[in-house]
């Protein structure tokens, strides 16, 4: 069974532009939720979709966004890029929620 | 706030020592409670979770944990480690919100660094 897919893997973006990233689930999955990872603040939680709908939101402001398609794949955007924005961002997916989750590889985003 | 705290940043042992990394949590509440681990260059992958039943869990690779309910704590274990088990440790725990709801909330990791 193929993994949790990352797209892309690596990007730079200027102070002000949007981002969106993208997540595959493994097949099956109807869960996606996805983590911020900085050195200085360590793994946040964003948010989490279940079946297209938000199920669950951490404390990020709203320019953190996402939504989930009717195949579980699922994109995160991130509008008016600021330099903390900078970091790992984990995509994970489960069969019902939070309790068992694989993730990916990341999204490594840089901040100029 | 709700949170979860790792004691330590940074571990360095030699092979064969044993392992405790600590972890508690602040929540009142019945929780949900995991350990994940990321190896240099691979996932994020789970270690161990407890859910319910035996306080005592045991994980891949010969860790366990113990739950403490009355400590608020989870803390790992590995009577004795290996070279391959250098990683960053995670402790996690799902708070619960409404209905079918929950926040997953990680402490800030543990760096183990094994000596061979």
């Amino acid at each position: 069974k193929a993994g949790v897919t990352q797209t892309p893997r690596y990007l730079i973006k200027t102070r002000g532009q949007q981002v969106t990233l993208s997540c595959s689930p493994i097949s099956g999955h109807r869960s996606v939720s996805w983590y911020q990872q900085t050195p200085g603040q360590g793994l946040q939680f964003l948010f989490e979709y279940f079946s297209e709908t938000q199920r669950n939101k951490g404390n990020f402001p709203g320019r953190f966004s996402g939504r989930q398609f009717s195949n579980s794949r699922s994109e995160m955007n991130v509008s008016t890029l600021e330099l903390g924005d900078s970091a790992l961002y984990l995509c994970a997916s489960s069969s019902q929620g939070l309790e068992t989750q694989y993730f990916g590889p990341g999204t490594r985003l840089l901040v100029l | 706030a709700q949170s979860v705290s790792q004691h330590n940043h940074h571990v360095i042992l030699s092979e064969a020592a044993s392992l405790e990394l600590g972890c508690n949590y602040s929540y009142g509440g019945t929780v949900n409670l995991f350990w994940y681990v990321q190896y240099p260059g691979q996932h994020l992958q789970l270690l161990l979770k407890y859910f319910s039943g035996d306080p005592l869990v045991k994980g891949i690779k010969g860790f366990e944990a113990e739950f403490i309910k009355s400590k608020f704590s989870f803390n790992l274990r590995k009577p004795s480690v290996q070279w391959s088990d250098t990683a960053e440790y995670f402790c996690a725990v799902i708070i619960p919100g409404s209905g079918n709801t929950g926040k997953l909330i990680f402490g800030q990791g543990t760096t183990l660094q094994v000596k061979p």
